[in-house]
């Protein structure tokens, strides 16, 4: 079974355009979350979608925003970047969301999106 | 507001002993609790975890403790081995809220 996939895996961006990252769940999950990851605050909760509906958000501001395809691919954006917002952007899939035991063990992470902005 | 909390930001072990990695949290409500392991470049992968009905659950190397009076978990591996050298993210949720993680613990497993 294919596992989490994220596309670009790399991305260099200046200060002030935006930026779309890519998701592609494994086969039959339906849950999609997003996370940052930088070193000063390690992983931070963005987003979950669930169904094309987000169910969860985080503490970011409005500039972060995502979305779920009724294929469940999802995909996140980032507008008029900060230098503050490179970091790895972390795509994890769920056969489903919450509450359960199951339900959260079943997260798998993709290899993460480096983005970098100067 | 850090709600987990981990407080070492890397630890160092010889290989074969005991590794002890530590995770505060501060939310009473939190009943499901997870470690995850992340080697560079790669996205974290889930390792363990433990109901809040539980105080231990154990998966081969791996066992983690929750102490629910002192908001506390650990994880141990034992014995430490060579690929056990990654980060580690202890991370906490309530029913189906978001899943809170720490900042992550670097261990590095010495020859």
């Amino acid at each position: 079974k294919a596992g989490v996939t994220q596309t670009p895996r790399y991305l260099i961006k200046t200060r002030g355009q935006q930026v779309t990252l890519s998701c592609s769940p494994i086969s039959g999950h339906r849950s999609v979350s997003w996370y940052q990851q930088t070193p000063g605050q390690g992983l931070q909760f963005l987003f979950e979608y669930f169904s094309e509906t987000q169910r969860n958000k985080g503490n970011f501001p409005g500039r972060f925003s995502g979305r779920q395809f009724s294929n469940s691919r999802s995909e996140m954006n980032v507008s008029t970047l900060e230098l503050g917002d490179s970091a790895l952007y972390l795509c994890a899939s769920s056969l489903r969301f919450g509450p359960g035991l199951a339900g959260v063990q079943e997260q798998y992470f993709g290899p993460g999106t480096r983005l970098t902005v100067t | 507001d850090q709600q987990v909390k981990q407080n070492s930001p890397s630890l160092s072990v010889q290989e074969g002993r005991i590794s002890i990695l530590n995770c505060d949290y501060t939310n009473s409500m939190f009943d499901y609790f997870l470690w995850y392991k992340k080697y560079p470049a790669e996205g974290p992968t889930f390792l363990i975890s433990i109901s809040s009905i539980k105080d231990k659950n154990e998966d081969g190397r791996f066992t983690v403790f929750l102490n629910k009076s002192a908001k506390h978990l650990s994880l141990h591996i034992v014995p430490s081995q060579p690929g056990d050298s990654a980060v580690y993210f202890c991370a906490a949720s309530y029913r189906d809220d978001k899943i809170i993680f720490g900042k992550g613990t670097r261990l590095h497993i010495l020859p």
